[in-house]
């Protein structure tokens, strides 16, 4: 069965704090993908990997890095943390370069 | 920038009642994909529509992509409570597949 895990579900952290969400899926799929979440504004791209070591910006990349050191994880690091950051982060990963998408389940950040 | 315009947003109805969600764009998609998202989980596929004009029917739920693969819709037939939560339509953008995704429909359906 497909399954792509989220570090945390909830997480509280501080404005200027540095934040790590990690992500692993067990399918050996190539290509993972970070969006957030806000009401009203749907799933926005912040960054995508096809390959480890390898990353590209997507359409909101602004205050995130990301780092995918093995093919399984691939992790989305909020260097100093902001309040306009407050959102859902959803990891999701497909097999090629097209297809369904699997989701985890979500971490819902707060920063105040 | 393409642009996804899903609506209505919210939708209130009761058991039994016919809805339909649509989903437009003035950009061509190469394949359009519709998630259902419940309260705490990811979004998880129902369907994918590849050609224009293709209409695919998953038991009550009916969907089409546009002939000029640039719009969707999703219809659903006497809707269930089973069938809340937050529906999502996702253009496949020709860049290896990245998604555009719609703003979301969140369907209440009551007994």
């Amino acid at each position: 069965d497909v399954k792509v895990t989220q570090s945390s579900r909830y997480l509280v952290k501080r404005t200027g704090e540095k934040v790590f969400l990690e992500c692993v899926q067990d399918m050996d799929h190539e290509n993972m993908f970070w969006y957030r979440q806000d009401p009203g504004l749907g799933l926005r791209l912040i960054y995508f990997s096809y390959d480890v070591k390898m990353k590209e910006k997507g359409d909101i990349p602004e205050g995130y890095s990301v780092s995918r050191e093995k093919k399984e994880r691939f992790s989305l690091i909020l260097e100093s943390a902001s309040t306009n950051q407050t959102s859902m982060y959803l990891c999701a990963s497909i097999a090629q370069r097209r297809g369904e998408q699997y989701f985890g389940p979500g971490t819902r950040l707060t920063v105040t | 920038t393409q642009l996804l315009e899903q609506s209505p947003q919210f939708l209130s109805i009761q058991e039994g009642e016919n809805l339909t969600v649509y989903c437009n764009s003035s950009s061509v998609f190469s394949s359009l994909q519709w998630y259902r998202q419940e309260p705490g989980e990811g979004p998880v596929l129902l369907v994918t529509v590849v050609t224009g004009g293709e209409v695919k029917k998953l038991k009550r739920l009916t969907f089409q992509f546009g002939d000029a693969r640039k719009d969707s819709s999703l219809h659903i037939t006497a809707a269930q409570p089973g069938d809340t939560g937050l529906y999502l339509c996702a253009g496949e953008r020709n860049q290896g597949g990245k998604l555009i995704f719609g703003q979301g429909t969140e369907l209440s359906v009551k007994p």
